[in-house]
């Protein structure tokens, strides 16, 4: 049971575009979500992250937008770098009940930005 | 320059041998998390602590895998005995958590690489 999805195995984009991924969830007890960047030989690092209470949250180059009517968020690079080719991981949590605090991560989506 | 440490690294061990993977999380963190990356899956949680009890491992296949923290400093993974399938990149991460949620987004080790053959 895949409670968040990211559809997408891979995307490619040019040097200075824009860079868009997405993330779909089903479990309506999230009320946090964050999104995780994971260099080759790495753990991954916290990115960005946004709160239910609001539907768009904003750091330098990127930004992340959240539609809780259809459990959908995304991660909006720009303009992206080549620095910015990794894998990104959204996750998700609820803040409440007994699993408080527990992160459920998507499966990623491998960026890579061209020169 | 607070990190999670996870050792070992890199881990080759023949199908039926015991594995133990060890984390040292952040010092004052008490929540500590252990995923496993695989292709299908991305990353799996198989684990959690909080203030070292466990909160939930449904993720994890109870028959040979086990987790457990000895103290604030030392969460650890076993699994026993190993086989071909366990091979993946397992990860630690550790927390600052709160009946109202995680205070902080969770800080991961660079992982442990677990090839059984």
């Amino acid at each position: 049971d895949q409670q968040v999805k990211q559809n997408s195995p891979s995307l490619s984009v040019q040097e200075g575009r824009i860079s868009i991924l997405n993330c779909d969830y089903t479990n309506s007890m999230f009320d946090y979500f964050l999104w995780y960047k994971k260099y080759p030989a790495e753990g991954p690092t916290f990115l960005i992250s946004i709160s239910s209470i609001k539907d768009k949250n904003e750091d330098g180059r990127f930004t992340v937008f959240l539609n809780k009517s259809a459990k959908h968020l995304s991660l909006h690079i720009v303009p992206s770098q080549p620095g910015d080719s990794a894998v990104y991981f959204c996750a998700a949590t609820a803040r409440g009940g007994t699993s408080y605090g527990k992160l459920t991560f998507g499966q990623g989506t491998i960026l890579t930005v061209h020169p | 320059d607070a990190r999670v440490t996870q050792t070992p690294r890199h881990k080759v061990t023949e199908m039926g041998q015991e594995v133990t993977m060890r984390c040292q999380p952040i010092l004052g963190h008490n929540t500590v998390f252990w995923y496993r990356q695989t292709m299908m899956q991305g990353l799996e949680l198989l684990a959690y602590f909080r203030n070292r009890a466990p909160l939930d491992d449904s993720g994890m296949p109870k028959d040979r895998f086990s987790a457990e923290m000895p103290d604030a400093t030392l969460a650890t993974l076993k699994i026993q005995p190993s086989e071909p399938r366990d091979s993946a990149v397992y990860f630690c991460a550790s927390g600052l958590g709160a009946p109202t949620g995680l205070h902080t987004e969770a800080f991961f080790g660079q992982g442990t690489r677990l090839t059984v053959v």
